[in-house]
């Protein structure tokens, strides 16, 4: 079974700095990956994904993330953190045989100003 | 268009109490998810439907959670009797039958049993 891994379950970065959360997957077979946001109170809302056409993609609310498969990552990057962006982040894969979704633990995203 | 329908959204019942937490997936989805969110345990998955018929339902905690997706329009979880330990955010999410597709979540249904 796939399993992912999110480094740092909370990061903290000043208005303005760049967002960088952490994502690493585990399979010999690139999955597709997703991340989502999960605002207070809400559900997930998806983000953004990849699904082996072009590695960088990008998102809503100007984030995007990298595939590289032979560090078997997809971090997700915005180069300028806003107050809003404080959240949830979920890291997801999907295999690209099965149904289901494997998600990660989760990093909370702090916006200090 | 209009996306996963849960309710209700939130709920506190009294230990014992029988819950039912209703969903309404994305028209034209064939693929019907709940999961379980806490503080401690995270996002888990409790089953999995497609085409109407649970696939996979190992998530499920125990005899006294049970789901039904009577048609593709519907679905329920329910949990008789209910204990404080089940106090949590339930979501309902869809995805369509094709493997490029992203799960769409609900907003939750947020329980409190007490």
């Amino acid at each position: 079974a796939q399993s992912v891994t999110q480094l740092g379950s909370h990061v903290s970065v000043s208005e303005g700095a760049l967002v960088l959360l952490r994502c690493n997957y585990s399979s010999s077979v690139p999955p597709y990956l997703f991340w989502y946001v999960q605002y207070p109170n809400q559900g997930l809302q998806l983000l953004l994904k990849y699904t082996s056409a072009a590695t960088l993609v990008k998102g809503i609310n100007g984030f995007e993330a990298e595939f590289k498969k032979s560090e078997t990552s997809f971090h997700l990057t915005k180069p300028s953190a806003h107050m809003s962006d404080a959240a949830e982040y979920f890291c997801a894969v999907s295999e690209r045989t099965g149904n289901q979704f494997y998600f990660g633990t989760g990093t909370s995203l702090t916006v200090i100003p | 268009d209009a996306g996963v329908i849960q309710s209700p959204r939130h709920e506190v019942t009294e230990m014992g109490q029988e819950v039912t937490l209703r969903c309404k997936p994305i028209s034209g989805h064939d693929y019907l998810f709940w999961y379980r969110q806490t503080m401690m345990r995270g996002l888990e998955l409790l089953i999995y439907f497609n085409n109407n018929v649970p696939i996979d339902d190992s998530g499920m905690p125990e005899d006294r959670f049970s789901a039904k997706m009577p048609n593709a329009s519907f679905s329920t979880l329910k949990i008789q009797p209910s204990e404080p330990r089940d106090s949590a955010v339930y979501f309902c999410a869809s995805r369509v039958s094709v493997v490029l597709g992203a799960i769409y979540f609900g907003e939750g249904s947020w329980l409190t049993v007490v």
